[in-house]
């Protein structure tokens, strides 16, 4: 079974529409870390946020904020205001207490139209 | 501060040859991550290593695929003889986890490499 599901293959919006990103995660242990990565056209995968199990507190960094929920295991992720430079691959990643091993979502393909 | 460093960037090879890619990761992280994205299979682990030992390679697809860390700056994944199938591209990435401790630290991506087998 996936560890990490992103349902959402791909999402298409117009500048300036608020857009979320789903993600959902499974595991049995009570500690964990979900991880968000951006992948713009060039290639590169960059990180853009990390949480632990044990801080459900939502996130907001400027035009992006997360919310994380236990109660649904899911780690959404939400741009407000999109713009052309959103327009890449987002991926979800779980990280359960065992070492560094990452388990990838299939990724979000967001277009951003102007 | 470098960041994960990956050679070649492209690589365009005939069916049956040697592949060799390479990386350097990130000086002072100890875990260095070596994985392959295709449309079909998204991103997979293929390898990773702890303080330069292979601790879980079970995600390398056959015995044509083979992974070194010879030191804590280097690594290589070679592909041997290589297929067509094979054409992906290949990340590497490093952190500095710690093996057996709350994994909480971010793993830091280099470029890739852009295989062709033709």
């Amino acid at each position: 079974a996936q560890k990490v599901t992103q349902a959402q293959t791909e999402i298409s919006v117009v500048e300036k529409e608020d857009v979320t990103l789903d993600c959902v995660y499974e595991t049995r242990d009570t500690t964990y870390y979900l991880f968000w990565y951006k992948q713009p056209p060039s290639g590169e995968l960059v990180f853009l946020i990390r949480r632990n199990s044990f801080d459900e507190q939502n996130e907001i960094s400027g035009r992006y904020s997360w919310n994380f929920q236990k109660s649904t295991s899911s780690f959404n992720f939400t741009i407000t205001a999109s713009q052309v430079v959103d327009s890449a691959v987002y991926f979800c990643a779980l990280s359960e207490n065992n070492f560094n091993k990452f388990y990838f979502g299939s990724g979000t393909k967001l277009n951003v139209k102007p | 501060d470098a960041g994960v460093i990956q050679s070649p960037r492209h690589e365009v090879t005939e069916m049956g040859q040697e592949v060799t890619l390479r990386c350097k990761p990130i000086s002072g992280h100890n875990s260095l991550f070596w994985y392959r994205q295709t449309m079909m299979r998204g991103l997979e682990l293929l390898i990773y290593f702890n303080n330069n030992v292979p601790i879980d390679d079970s995600g390398m697809p056959e015995d044509r695929f083979s992974a070194k860390m010879p030191n804590a700056s280097f690594s290589t994944l070679k592909i041997q003889p290589s297929e067509p199938r094979d054409s992906a591209v290949y990340f590497c990435a490093s952190s500095d986890a710690v093996l057996g401790a709350p994994s909480y630290n971010e793993q830091f991506f280099g470029p890739g490499t852009r295989l062709t087998v033709l």
